[in-house]
């Protein structure tokens, strides 16, 4: 079944780029049967959508968080990515994947298992 | 932008009673929302979508009603594995966003 693997540092420093990779396994992302979705909860706190990707040519962007995004796929790897330029504290959070089927108008039905992202010198 | 409100922020509820949640959306989302539940570090599971059809696997106890919005996600008979924290969601329109969550919690 399908399953998502988040990777990536588990520490930043502030006004870099923090940067994930989630490996997808038991569906081809090439299939296009899926949007790719971020969502980030920063500790304590609720959950913030961050966009989603179809393909590099079709992503929606959170407005708040626009202009620091970028978000790609890779078919041949079976993987997509999320950047976040000039990093802060405000960042600071636990970051999930997940899959928004394409026939569905957005609800998220599988999610990564999360990986929590500091922003710290 | 749309802000979900949910309600109450904690409910006490003993095992085997039934519990409703409310999530209330600043503007119409028509029936365009989803309720996720998500115990303490895990990933959050889809329950409900379309505000009231349960996704696969999830228990009939769990339902969800409402539309414009008025949002309601209803358990029955809580179980011991129910008592968790439960965000709903709206895709109507960009960007998607989630209610502050409700804590259910053991009374």
């Amino acid at each position: 079944q399908l399953q998502l693997h988040l990777a990536g540092p588990g520490l930043v420093k502030p006004s870099e780029t923090l940067s994930l990779t989630c490996a997808v396994s038991g569906v081809s992302i090439a299939g296009g049967t899926y949007y790719w979705a971020w969502i980030r909860q920063p500790p304590g706190q609720g959950l913030q959508w961050l966009g989603c990707i179809y393909d590099n040519e079709t992503t929606y962007y959170n407005p708040s968080l626009e202009s620091r995004l970028t978000m790609s796929v890779d078919t041949s790897k079976d993987q997509f990515s999320l950047r976040l330029s000039s990093a802060t504290a405000a960042d600071t959070a636990v970051y999930y994947c997940a899959t928004r089927p394409l026939y569905s108008s957005g609800w998220f039905d599988h999610w990564g298992q999360g990986s929590l992202v500091t922003v710290s010198s | 932008e749309i802000l979900m409100t949910q309600s109450p922020a904690t409910l006490s509820v003993s095992p085997g009673e039934r519990v409703t949640l409310s999530c209330r959306a600043s503007q119409s989302v028509s029936s365009n929302l989803a309720w996720y539940q998500q115990k303490p570090g895990q990933a959050p599971r889809l329950l409900i979508f379309g505000a009231s059809t349960r996704a696969t696997g999830i228990p009939a106890r769990f339902s969800g009603s409402g539309s414009g919005t008025e949002f309601t996600l209803t358990i029955n008979s809580l179980q011991s594995e129910d008592f968790s924290l439960y965000y709903c969601q709206h895709y109507h329109g960009w960007p998607r966003t989630f209610g502050q969550g409700t804590k259910v919690e053991i009374k």
